[in-house]
């Protein structure tokens, strides 16, 4: 069973430029949570989706950033316009339905995306 | 917004040492999570604990809920190189929001051989 996919590994933009994270789920979750790993804020909870839907946003920056997660293909996180302070470890994780699932209420994160904005 | 202090922030010892990591709140967890995190890769659950007084172990690490259910702590017996990685606690969300995780700093912790 494959685990939770991010693409591409790293990425490099330039400011202004977009910046587009993918991010396919463990086989079976239709849960996706995307966070975000600065080096002087540690790890932060960004959004919460489930398919078609935004459930929590809360950690969303309120410009530039958008998310997705439609009914079929991967998750994206969408960076308009990026900015120096945009660079940073972009994590996906997945997780199945609640309660369901030998796994439970556990999240499984991927290995996630580096961007560096130049 | 409950806030999660972990101590110490680094950590340097030797191959066979043993060490404690700890993480504080000033409100009451439902339930704590550890994660470990090596260099370019994500975060990986060691453990999640739920009641009070709990003691948990995996191998070398044994993991402990404060009573109040305020505190936790990691503790490692004859570390390893293996060891090395950022450590960290997580809260959980409630309900549905289970995977809406709020993290501590983390402690880094690197053994040498």
């Amino acid at each position: 069973n494959a685990g939770v996919m991010q693409n591409p590994r790293h990425l490099v933009r330039r400011r202004g430029q977009e910046a587009r994270l993918r991010c396919s789920p463990m086989k079976g979750h239709s849960h996706v949570y995307w966070y975000r790993q600065l080096p002087e804020e540690g790890l932060k909870f960004m959004v919460y989706l489930q398919k078609e839907n935004i459930i929590d946003e809360s950690g969303m920056p309120k410009e530039r950033f958008s998310a997705e997660f439609p009914k079929e293909g991967p998750s994206i996180l969408r960076i308009q316009q990026v900015v120096r302070g945009d660079s940073a470890a972009y994590f996906c994780a997945s997780s199945p339905g609640l309660g369901q699932g030998s796994s439970g209420n556990t999240i499984y994160f991927g290995e996630g995306s580096w961007l560096t904005v130049v | 917004t409950q806030l999660l202090e972990q101590s110490p922030q680094f950590l340097s010892i030797q191959e066979g040492e043993n060490l404690t990591v700890y993480c504080n709140s000033s409100s009451v967890f439902s339930s704590l999570q550890w994660y470990r995190q090596e260099p370019g890769e994500g975060p990986v659950l060691l453990v999640t604990v739920v009641t009070g007084g709990e003691v948990k172990k995996l191998k070398r690490l044994t993991f402990q809920f404060g009573d109040a259910r305020k505190d936790s702590s990691l503790h490692i017996t004859a570390a390893q190189p293996g060891d090395t990685g950022l450590y960290l606690c997580a809260l959980q969300g409630g309900g549905t929001s289970y995977g809406k995780l709020t993290f501590g700093q983390g402690t880094i912790l690197t053994v040498h051989p």
